[in-house]
């Protein structure tokens, strides 16, 4: 089975950096994702960890640690545009290839002034 | 506009009635998911084409839930008999494949077609 935890919700401020973390228990494991979710739209992607390290793109970090079932998603320079649900989703590849993702509950960020 | 596109964006129902949602996926993708997300939650795996071919489905997939993808392009969604517990969001994605896979894999999800089941 799957069991991926991350927190309901977290509060930062403009400007700041802000680190979401999650941790996963998983049969299998072929990478994992973060999505970004703004209310009443699609999720949309942010990145991609197979490997144990740091991606960074742009204003956005992803760690993973495969040995210890742990990713966090850094965010720095905080807008306001960035209050949204960060989803964080565990992928095991299905026949012919394809993704299928299990995603957390996801991080509600609040970005205050 | 060349990303997912799913239809009707919103439909309330009747207990009992059937609905049909119908997603277009990216062009060039061959490989069509439907997921569900209910409020607070993340998405939930429902199930997943490779062209027209239906690979996988989840087992919390009850028999009133079929879908099709009869050309292995655009596919639909049909829930028939509908309960309360079915209200939730239904989302559409799509990934490319072979020489068209050039990122990470990841899924490009629509915006949703939320069912309200009264």
């Amino acid at each position: 089975g799957q069991n991926i935890d991350q927190p309901t919700e977290m509060t930062a401020t403009e400007g700041a950096i802000v680190q979401i973390n999650c941790t996963y228990q998983t049969s299998g494991f072929n990478g994992l994702f973060w999505y970004q979710q703004h209310a009443g739209e699609a999720p949309t992607f942010l990145s991609y960890n197979v490997l144990d390290g740091l991606e960074e793109k742009g204003r956005f970090s992803s760690f993973l640690s495969r040995s210890k079932g742990y990713s966090y998603l850094l965010l720095k320079e905080l807008q306001m545009k960035d209050s949204a649900s960060y989803l964080c989703a565990v992928s095991l590849k299905l026949t012919g290839g394809g993704n299928k993702l299990t995603f957390g509950t996801g991080t509600q960020l609040k970005v205050e002034l | 506009d060349t990303g997912v596109s799913q239809n009707p964006r919103h439909k309330i129902t009747k207990r009992g009635q059937n609905v049909t949602f119908r997603c277009d996926p990216i062009s060039e993708h061959n490989r069509l998911y439907w997921y569900r997300q209910t409020l607070g939650q993340g998405p939930e795996f429902l199930t997943y084409f490779q062209n027209e071919a239906q690979l996988e489905k989840s087992r919390l997939l009850s028999d009133r839930f079929s879908a099709e993808r009869p050309k292995g392009s655009f596919s639909t969604l049909e829930i028939q008999r509908t309960e309360q517990g079915d209200s939730a969001m239904y989302l559409c994605a799509s990934s490319p494949s072979g020489r068209a896979l050039l990122g990470t894999g990841e899924l490009f999800f629509g915006e949703g077609s939320r069912l309200t089941v009264l």
